[in-house]
């Protein structure tokens, strides 16, 4: 099974610079993505990571660490419209199955 | 447009009346599955389906089928819906999955169901 952990919740200041956290279990691991949802919308791919590393995309970075089942995706310059669920997900590849789990995901509230 | 749709976006019913939700995605995708989303409980995967007459169950299949007779449309199916199903369901599709691959997943808009 997969155990996927991140904040409930975190408020930021627009401009700022938040970092929400991923922590992971998993015994196929091949691949973390994150994904933003506005409330009462669909979820939208942000980012995708596989190695260890760090992946940048405009204001948005995504950090991968597989040794230590640890992840984060990292907002700069926040804007009032980055007030969103942010959804940690991990794909588990066993066998012939291959399955993506999702976290609970961090509200970020960002405020003025 | 590249696009996932479902329908209906909206349904409410009564227990233990069959219903289907259906999908339907225009990017030829190989993979597609269902979510429940649930205050608390973040998604969860119903069904996946890994190519055209394969499908697989996610975490929580319990009250759902699924079939995958073509390669764009892939329904969900509450032969018997109880109010515990009452959820907001999503749909999502991506290109086949290889290792290291950029394997998005396309979410529908989401179904809101309610079951009285």
């Amino acid at each position: 099974g997969q155990n996927i952990d991140q904040p409930t919740e975190m408020t930021a200041t627009e401009g700022a610079i938040v970092q929400i956290n991923c922590t992971y279990q998993t015994s196929g691991f091949n691949g973390l993505f994150w994904y933003q949802q506005h409330a009462g919308e669909a979820p939208t791919f942000l980012s995708y990571n596989v190695l260890d590393g760090l992946e940048e995309k405009g204001r948005f970075s995504s950090f991968l660490s597989r040794s230590k089942g640890y992840s984060y995706l990292l907002l700069k310059e926040l804007q009032m419209k980055d007030s969103a669920s942010y959804l940690c997900a991990v794909r588990d590849d066993t066998g012939t199955a291959s399955k993506l789990t999702f976290g609970t995901g961090t509200r970020l509230q960002v405020t003025l | 447009e590249a696009q996932v749709t479902q329908n209906p976006r909206y349904l409410i019913t009564v227990t233990g009346k069959k219903l289907t939700v259906t999908c339907s995605q225009n990017m030829n995708h190989e993979y597609m599955s269902w979510y429940r989303q649930d205050p608390g409980l973040g998604l969860r995967q119903i069904y996946y389906s890994m190519n055209v007459e394969v499908t697989d169950k996610g975490d929580v299949p319990e009250g759902y089928k699924v079939s995958r007779k073509e390669k764009r449309n892939f329904p969900l199916i509450l032969e018997s819906p109880s109010p515990n199903q009452t959820s907001l369901y999503f749909c999502a599709s991506s290109q086949k999955w290889r290792i290291g691959a950029y394997n998005e997943q396309f979410f529908g808009p989401g179904t809101r169901l309610t079951v009285l």
